[in-house]
């Protein structure tokens, strides 16, 4: 299994811009979420989903839009980035009951 | 959700046994207690987790006290790859997708 894989690894934008940052999991599961960890800080959430079809928000949701089409993928879209949405993001996904699995983050640099 | 309270940081010596304190004095009855680990530059990764009583895996051993107010996570001989930074969250088992993340405890280990 190849786990939880995010896409791109690092990115570039300018303020205004829209991205779409991928995230897929080969493992079945049906939970899956948003992360975003600014510097020296622990990791806040963004948004989840428990299913396909099925999104929430969490601490942080505004700025983002999620959708789950398929049990495998779960992209976050940022429709207009700003400056303060400078961060690393991180992807997890679970089984029901189980420990979490998180990707190995995407760098985002908002200028 | 129930806060948890690490130390900003440790020191310990290669080969040495490290023991992690969390406080959570707010923690439900219902609320297991968990420990993830960031090595530097990726995602968290699941160490162990427990409700009442001790728990012990490949990794580490989680002592829990018996009002369950602290815990300890016990590192029995560390090494250089512990390095990290250890987060204590408290979750309810199968239920709440979020996470809470505080700003952990960063653990160097000295050669």
């Amino acid at each position: 299994n190849a786990g939880v894989t995010q896409t791109p690894k690092f990115q570039v934008l300018k303020t205004g811009q829209s991205m779409t940052l991928q995230c897929a999991q080969d493992m079945n599961h049906e939970y899956m979420s948003w992360y975003r960890q600014d510097p020296g800080m622990g990791l806040r959430l963004i948004h989840y989903s428990v299913g396909a079809g099925i999104t929430d928000q969490g601490e942080v949701p505004n700025g983002y839009n999620v959708s789950r089409s398929t049990t495998e993928d779960f992209p976050l879209r940022l429709l207009s980035a700003a400056p303060s949405q400078t961060s690393v993001y991180f992807c997890a996904s679970r089984r029901w009951g189980e420990t979490q699995y998180f990707g190995p983050g995407t760098r985002l640099l908002v200028l | 959700d129930a806060k948890t309270t690490q130390p900003n940081s440790m020191e310990s010596n290669e080969e040495e046994p490290v023991h992690l304190p969390c406080n959570h004095s707010t923690i439900s009855g219902t609320d297991y207690i968990h420990w993830y680990r960031q090595l530097p530059s990726q995602g968290p990764e699941y160490v162990i987790h427990g409700l009442t009583s001790n728990v012990n895996n490949r990794m580490a051993s989680l002592a829990i006290a018996e009002d369950r107010k602290s815990s300890t996570l016990i590192l029995h001989r560390a090494t250089l790859r512990d390095a990290a930074v250890y987060y204590c969250i408290l979750r309810l088992q199968g239920g709440s997708e979020k996470l809470v993340f505080g700003k952990g405890t960063k653990l160097t280990v000295n050669p």
